[in-house]
């Protein structure tokens, strides 16, 4: 029974590129989250996803970043134009239904831009 | 937004000692999870606790959700214990697409010395 699964671990990206991060939620979850945990701080809250529908990006940047989860396959968090500021680690985590249910998170992503 | 303040920042003890983490939060809440991030940065679910009381070996926790505080208690802690503790919440109050995503804390740090 596969957790949550992120890939990959790490990314390294130079300035300018673009990042792309991935996320497979557990069997059977519709709901996925993105949170941003910045060097030294608390995670925060990015985007919430159901399938085919972005229902709440209230915590993402109003620029370069953007996010989707296709019908099929994995849930996508991209980043276009990185900039040092984005180095952080991405976590997703899913949920089986909304609300008086637990997230599932992953291992995260560690972004590093040179 | 719900506010979450955890308390202490910081929590230094000898292997053996036991210790105990708070968290406030400012509105009624729908989810509220504990959780473990280790030395290599992975987030360890430890407790899905709304309300009322969960035990899982040397760790247990309690929420009294009418007075909007959770406490995280570790017994006989051990050099593994040793992290971040994170608090995150749902708030029962967020309206239309705000409703399930997490506001996290900003953490206690422990460090366990042998």
């Amino acid at each position: 029974n596969a957790g949550v699964m992120q890939n990959p671990r790490h990314l390294v990206r130079r300035r300018g590129q673009e990042a792309r991060l991935r996320c497979s939620p557990m069997k059977g979850h519709s709901h996925v989250y993105w949170y941003r945990q910045l060097p030294e701080e608390g995670l925060k809250f990015m985007v919430y996803l159901q399938k085919e529908n972005i229902i709440d990006e209230s915590g993402m940047p109003k620029e370069r970043f953007s996010a989707e989860f296709p019908k099929e396959g994995p849930s996508i968090l991209r980043i276009q134009q990185v900039v040092r500021g984005d180095s952080a680690a991405y976590f997703c985590a899913s949920s089986p239904m909304l609300g008086n249910q637990p997230q599932h998170f992953g291992d995260g992503t560690r972004l590093s831009i040179l | 937004g719900i506010q979450v303040e955890q308390s202490p920042p910081d929590l230094i003890l000898q292997e053996g000692a036991n210790s105990t983490l708070r968290c406030n939060f400012s509105d009624s809440v729908n989810n509220l999870q504990w959780f473990h991030q280790n030395p290599w940065g992975q987030l360890i679910n430890l407790f899905y606790i709304p309300s009322g009381t969960k035990q899982n070996g040397r760790l247990s926790a309690t929420t009294v959700a009418t007075e909007r505080y959770s406490l995280l208690y570790i017994s006989s802690s051990q050099t593994t214990d040793s992290g971040v503790y994170f608090c995150a919440v749902g708030s029962a109050n967020a309206g239309g697409t705000s409703y399930g995503k997490l506001t996290f804390g900003q953490g206690t740090i422990l460090t366990v010395h042998p």
